[in-house]
């Protein structure tokens, strides 16, 4: 079985914190996602990585930054944190980035930013 | 714009009564349509994934349907249970894993 795991299931920080949110997958899946997800607007992506050290950004990047120096981890990076980055953090992995191939969700991290 | 629409948004059903979810999708190009359970504070969970060329797809008391001419999936739940309590997302694969989401039903089955 496929084990994505999230490092906090819940956090609060401080408006001006650093944040960090860590996913760790036990698969050797080539690809790893961030999403965050707000009520009444679905799951929207922030960043992936196809490979170790590369990036991309996907809809949502602003606020946020990446790192992924080995295959098993990406991080989620909130460089100074503000009250709308408030919601639940996804992390999500997948082999193969065409066709049917299934992404794998960690149970999520839920950050509130006061 | 890429959209993917759920109705009905929220569903109260009796403990071994069958429903049906709607969505319906304004999304291209189209790779594959899939559908996720998510319970309360949980990740998505694939429930099954359709590509263009199939029709319906099966996994225990959950059939999902697709028509890719009129954009349109289903998902069946049959003898409803009620662990099948949970948000039910419908997730188009526009290709390269870039997957447009919708904002989820959220069932709830009654004893």
């Amino acid at each position: 079985d496929v084990k994505v795991t999230q490092s906090s299931r819940y956090l609060v920080k401080r408006t001006g914190e650093k944040v960090f949110l860590e996913c760790v997958q036990d698969m050797d899946h080539e690809n790893m996602f961030w999403y965050r997800q707000d009520p009444g607007l679905g799951l929207r992506l922030i960043y992936f990585s196809y490979d170790v050290k590369m990036k991309e950004k996907g809809d949502i990047p602003e606020g946020y930054s990446v790192s992924r120096e080995k295959k098993e981890r990406f991080s989620l990076i909130l460089e100074s944190a503000s009250t709308n980055q408030t919601s639940m953090y996804l992390c999500a992995s997948s082999s193969h980035l065409y066709g049917t191939y299934e992404q794998y969700f960690g149970p999520g991290t839920r950050l509130t930013v006061t | 714009k890429n959209q993917v629409e759920q109705s009905p948004q929220s569903l109260i059903i009796l403990e071994g009564k069958n429903c049906t979810l709607q969505c319906n999708y304004t999304v291209s190009p189209f790779s594959n349509l899939r559908w996720y359970k998510q319970d309360t504070g949980r990740g998505p969970v694939s429930l099954t994934i359709m590509t263009f060329s199939e029709n319906t797809k099966s996994n225990g008391r959950y059939t999902a349907t697709l028509d890719a001419d009129t954009k349109q999936s289903s998902l069946h739940i049959t003898a409803s249970q009620l662990s099948d309590s949970a948000s039910y997302i419908c997730v188009v694969n526009t290709g390269f894993q870039k997957l447009v989401f919708g904002t989820g039903t959220r069932l709830l089955v009654s004893p």
